[in-house]
């Protein structure tokens, strides 16, 4: 069955550090790997995925991820965090079909 | 507005009543998709419909749940004997057509808040 795990329930970092949030997955086929990102009273909004070719993918907002294929991870990076980057982060991938499986989300706190 | 919108943005009703949940996808998107994010927990598929083919419905929760779209356009999720265990903010999103295992990303609304007393 396919799954989405993301480790960590929140994140906290410092304004100014670099950030990670964790994703790893368990897929039987080749994943297409999504990040999005909830502000507080808005929707979900996309941020990049990883379809095929190189692994560090970029995004909005400066973010990227690296896609790992042996170690079945999608980590979302950004060098420099913003206060403004708090938020509710879902890591989601799809392979085959047309579902698409969410994680349970990470909330990231950065701090002034 | 270019965006998926959704109405309403909150539902209060009294356990045991049906409610019903709209959304507008954006313009020309084909794929639809209606989500249910429980407090503190993460997107949970419901089901998936694209144009005119057969929608994937794996995973509405029990037969008091169902949804229907005409074509393209708008569609609405509805839920009868409405139980307590369906509070939850219920997200509708869009994409452009796909194949299986597509790999558009999807734009979704604001979300219908809906509490079951």
């Amino acid at each position: 069955a396919q799954s989405v795990a993301q480790p960590e329930d929140q994140v906290n970092v410092a304004e100014g550090n670099p950030l990670t949030v964790k994703c790893t997955y368990s897929v039987s086929g080749n994943p297409y790997l999504f990040w999005y990102v909830q502000y507080p009273n808005r929707g979900l909004q996309f941020l990049l995925k990883y379809i095929t070719g190189d692994n560090l993918v970029k995004g909005s907002y400066g973010f990227e991820a690296e896609f790992n294929k042996s170690q079945t991870s999608f980590h979302l990076k950004k060098p420099s965090a913003l206060v403004s980057d708090s938020a509710l982060y879902f890591c989601a991938v799809r392979t085959g079909g047309f579902k698409t499986i969410f994680g349970a989300g990470t909330r990231l706190f950065v701090k002034a | 507005g270019a965006g998926v919108s959704q109405s309403p943005s909150n539902k209060v009703t009294e356990k045991g009543k049906d409610v019903e949940l709209r959304c507008d996808p954006i313009s020309g998107h084909t794929a639809l998709y209606w989500y249910r994010q429980r407090l503190g927990q993460g997107l949970e598929f419901l089901i998936y419909f694209q144009g005119n083919s057969a929608p994937d419905k794996s995973g509405l929760p029990s037969d008091r749940f169902s949804a229907e779209r005409t074509g393209e356009s708008v569609s609405t999720l509805t839920i009868q004997r409405t139980q307590q265990e369906d509070s939850a903010v219920y997200l509708c999103a869009s994409s452009l057509f796909e194949l299986a295992g597509g790999y558009n990303e999807q734009f979704f609304g604001p979300g219908t808040r809906l509490t079951v007393l």
